[in-house]
């Protein structure tokens, strides 16, 4: 079946813009994560979702990081204003049911802010 | 929070040697404990996990030790082959937070 999927896979835009990137989980996958992953770095854990609510968002960094899961499926990452420490490659994962089960990675979305 | 070393940070080795890389974390509620690789570009990939319950489990060239008592898992790869080059990554998993912590990973290189 189909794996998990991230739109765009690029992704350049100017300092203070906004930007949304766009993770499509496996079908019937609850649990759905978000990492950020920079040059020589293990994924940095971003945000949680357990269905359609954000089970822990300790990760995010600031204020100008928003993630939603409206139907408990498809899941946007939001950044504002963005800076030039944003760039970095944002992978989503999604399992059955929690991080304690494998783990199934997007191909990630590469965000270059100039 | 949960504070997880990798050694090495890069291990060169000869095709059909073994390789060893170890992961040490701090959080003792940590109760599962995933490999990842990760090719140049690519995504990561589980290549192993193990469970707090279980000491050691192998899946034919590659296998995982764990002693909780100490607070490190180690992957093993016997047989080195050139695919194998890639980077690894330990992601031990708090049975409090099911937050994944990352390692900084481990480059592998398999020289033919």
């Amino acid at each position: 079946g189909a794996g998990v999927s991230q739109t765009p896979s690029n992704k350049v835009t100017e300092k203070g813009k906004y930007v949304e990137l766009r993770c499509d989980p496996i079908s019937g996958h609850t649990a759905l994560y978000w990492y950020r992953q920079s040059l020589g770095q293990g994924p940095e854990f971003l945000i949680y979702f357990q269905g359609t609510g954000a089970a822990d968002d300790s990760g995010l960094p600031n204020d100008r990081f928003f993630a939603v899961r409206p139907e408990g499926s498809v899941s946007t990452l939001k950044i504002q204003r963005t800076e030039r420490g944003d760039s970095a490659v944002y992978l989503c994962a999604s399992s059955l049911s929690s991080a304690q089960e494998t783990q199934y990675f997007g191909p990630g979305t590469r965000l270059l802010v100039l | 929070g949960e504070n997880v070393e990798q050694h090495p940070s890069t291990l060169s080795v000869q095709e059909g040697d073994s390789a060893v890389i170890k992961c040490t974390y701090s959080d003792s509620a940590s109760n599962y404990f995933p490999w990842y690789k990760q090719e140049l570009g690519k995504r990561p990939q589980l290549i192993i996990d193990i469970r707090s319950n279980v000491g050691e489990k192998k899946d034919q060239r590659i296998a995982v030790t764990l002693n909780k008592t100490a607070k490190h898992f180690s992957l093993h790869i016997t047989e080195t082959q050139p695919e194998d080059s890639a980077v690894y990554f330990c992601a031990p998993v708090s049975g409090g937070s099911y937050i994944p912590t990352f390692g900084r990973g481990t480059s592998l290189i398999v020289h033919p």
